[in-house]
């Protein structure tokens, strides 16, 4: 199955500031998504971005499939941040999911 | 709220019991799938039922047995558990429009049952 890799696996950041999130994954992939995991479980869809540049009021997503990798930003963090972000790379059925990245804002 | 609905949202269970876990997606999808989350490892895909067929089963111990009676609902049914399948487990749908690698298969997930196995 594709193998898909996320760094950092931990990010501690003080609230304000900017920063990038990587997604590589090993083989092509139909489609891809971002997740963000809150403290109580729940996935909640950040975006889906085959490729392209995608904007969500302070997050951002780029995706180059041709190069097998994707991009989160999320500018001016804040504590609600705080979580678990997944990327997760689509072929056929299957999301195939990255470890994670343990993101920490601290006020 | 995504429009995908799990309960129990917490489950504790004994090795001997039998319980089952349902999932309800009101988006009109016609993909269903569960997932399990260990702590400190990736999510990783159990079932996937696809115009309610199951289309994978991903190498699951047959003490969980997955049901899709409709296109809305799964369920999983668990049986003679371990505690090591103490776990969050997800529940998620999709919209699967056809063969090809040009068609949506964004999910959405539920928000987890959390099962304890003692």
């Amino acid at each position: 199955g594709i193998q898909v890799e996320q760094s950092p696996p931990d990010l501690i950041l003080q609230e304000g500031a900017n920063s990038t999130l990587r997604c590589n994954f090993s083989d092509s992939v139909n489609n891809l998504q971002w997740f963000h995991q809150n403290p109580w479980g729940q996935l909640i869809n950040l975006f889906y971005i085959p490729s392209g540049t995608k904007q969500n009021g302070r997050l951002s997503a780029t995706t180059v499939a041709t190069e097998r990798y994707s991009l989160l930003y999320i500018s001016s963090s804040q504590t609600t941040d705080s979580g678990v972000y997944f990327c997760a790379a689509v072929n056929d059925y299957k999301l195939s999911f990255g470890a994670g990245t343990t993101v920490t804002v601290r006020a | 709220e995504t429009g995908v609905t799990q309960t129990p949202r917490h489950l504790v269970m004994g090795m001997t019991n039998k319980k089952s876990l349902k999932c309800e997606q009101h988006l009109g999808h016609n993909a269903m799938y569960w997932y399990k989350q260990s702590a400190k490892k990736p999510l990783e895909l159990m079932f996937v039922y696809s115009l309610e067929e199951r289309v994978e089963n991903n190498s699951v111990p047959s003490r969980f047995s997955p049901e899709c009676p409709n296109s809305s609902h799964l369920f999983l049914h668990l049986h003679t558990l371990q505690p090591e399948d103490s776990a969050l487990y997800l529940c998620a749908s999709s919209q699967e429009t056809g063969g090809g690698r040009d068609h949506s298969y964004e999910q959405y997930f539920g928000p987890g049952t959390r099962l304890t196995v003692t």
